[in-house]
């Protein structure tokens, strides 16, 4: 079945630093991929999204390329803030799962000033 | 435009009683989702809906589990003779239709078995 993996956490950071948080992913199909951040007593909102192979998603300073041949999704920022401590959570959407999502475990992101 | 709506957004029962939650989905979204998130671990999914009919069950969902969407409008998510096991964030999505890509996730209600 289809899944995704995330690198582990906790990770944190200075502000105005470089965060990377690593994603591959496995799907029997040609998934659609995603990335939905969860803010401190918020809901999942989508950060960013690709359909297709080396498409890349970016939104608020975040972006991530699909890569076919490694099933990768990374997310990159080149400059974090403090308003970038959240949760991040990469995910997929296969039509042959009828487009129901699938999350990585998640990965808690904390940015010190 | 509201947002998808849950409630109560915390819950707190003994073990063995019943709880229902509900989820008021953005309204003229077709689908509905329910999924489960538990410390340290990403949204696991449940169920879902198109309009009022329930299209799958996870296997993750015990005949404890019950949901429905009577009216293709909003929904409950029933579970009877809790456990402690069933604690959890329980999390509503809605959808105009397959496009995961326009989900829109509720707050959740936190369910605390004691």
């Amino acid at each position: 079945g289809d899944s995704v993996t995330q690198m582990e956490g906790p990770v944190t950071l200075s502000e105005e630093a470089f965060l990377t948080i690593n994603c591959t992913y496995t799907a029997t199909g040609y998934p659609s991929l995603f990335w939905y951040v969860q803010y401190p007593g918020e809901g999942l909102q989508l950060l960013l999204k690709a359909t297709k192979a080396d498409d890349k998603g970016s939104n608020k300073g975040f972006e991530a390329t699909y890569r076919k041949e490694t099933t990768s999704f990374h997310l990159e920022k080149g400059s974090v803030q403090v308003s970038d401590s959240a949760v991040y959570f990469c995910a997929l959407s296969d039509r042959s799962n009828d487009y129901k999502l699938s999350f990585g475990a998640g990965t808690t992101v904390t940015v010190r000033a | 435009d509201t947002g998808v709506s849950q409630n109560p957004r915390h819950k707190i029962t003994k073990r063995g009683q019943n709880v229902t939650f509900r989820c008021d989905p953005i309204s003229e979204h077709n689908r509905l989702y329910w999924y489960r998130q538990t410390l340290g671990q990403g949204p696991e999914f449940l169920t879902y809906f198109q309009n009022e009919a329930q299209l799958e069950k996870s296997r993750l969902l015990s005949d404890r589990f019950s949901a429905e969407r009577p009216k293709g409008s909003f929904s409950t998510l029933e579970i009877q003779r809790t456990e402690q096991g069933d604690s959890a964030m329980y999390l509503c999505a809605s959808s105009w239709d397959r496009g995961s890509e326009k989900l829109f996730f509720g707050s959740g209600t936190q369910l605390s078995v004691l």
